[in-house]
């Protein structure tokens, strides 16, 4: 079956270290996103990817960066991690036709000391 | 600027019915989702709307009007397993979704 798969699920981390959290989907989805959730928001986006070398910034990327290499991965990099960032990060793959339907990773807790 | 309202939380009893109101205001509309998601699980995907009226899915209904900006999750005979956060998401003129906080919802035996 296909599925889309987050890793590590739970990482604690210091201020100012580099984080990068994995998303790898055999959806064959074009489409990949990550969010992050916190209490009493909604789910926000930081960044997406519409293809292969396509990436683009959502409302809160700032501290944030994806690259896309291949159809199925997506990483996430937490370029120097500050307490704000700790979160629960969820990956996420749509198809081209249901653009409203997404897919989500089981999410990976971050947590920044 | 966008926005979605959602109710913080909601509690039912087991059987019963519950309705979940979603308001929306955002830059353009190409359908109203919403996803359920269980306490530390993922958001699954639950219902679609893109034209006014009902849509049944089983115990699941989702209604829209779009000129009201206003859809609603019913839920029938409530079931424990129904206990989890409710996301109402709109996708907008840029094919972005747009997310409200999520309804928690408490079902009572």
């Amino acid at each position: 079956d296909a599925e889309i798969t987050q890793s590590p699920r739970h990482k604690i981390t210091e201020t100012g270290r580099q984080v990068t959290l994995a998303c790898h989907q055999t959806w064959n989805h074009n489409n990949m996103f990550w969010y992050r959730q916190d209490l009493g928001h909604g789910l926000r986006l930081i960044h997406y990817s519409y293809g292969v070398q396509d990436t683009n910034k959502g409302e809160v990327s700032d501290g944030y960066s994806v690259s896309r290499s291949n159809t199925e991965d997506l990483p996430l990099t937490l370029e120097s991690a500050a307490s704000s960032q700790t979160s629960v990060y969820f990956c996420a793959s749509s198809g081209d036709s249901e653009a409203g339907e997404l897919f989500f990773g089981e999410g990976s807790r971050l947590t920044v000391l | 600027g966008q926005n979605i309202d959602q109710p913080t939380e909601m509690t039912a009893t087991e059987g019963a019915i519950v309705q979940i109101n979603c308001t929306y205001q955002t830059s353009g509309f190409n359908g109203l989702f919403w996803y359920q998601q269980h306490a530390g699980e993922a958001p699954t995907f639950l219902s679609y709307n893109v034209l006014d009226g009902l849509e049944e899915k089983g115990r699941f209904s989702s209604f829209l009007s779009r000129s009201k900006g206003y859809s609603y999750l019913l839920l029938k005979e409530l079931q424990m397993k129904d206990s989890a956060s409710y996301l109402c998401a709109v996708l907008d003129s840029n094919y972005q979704l747009i997310w409200g906080a999520g309804t928690k919802l408490i079902i009572k035996p």
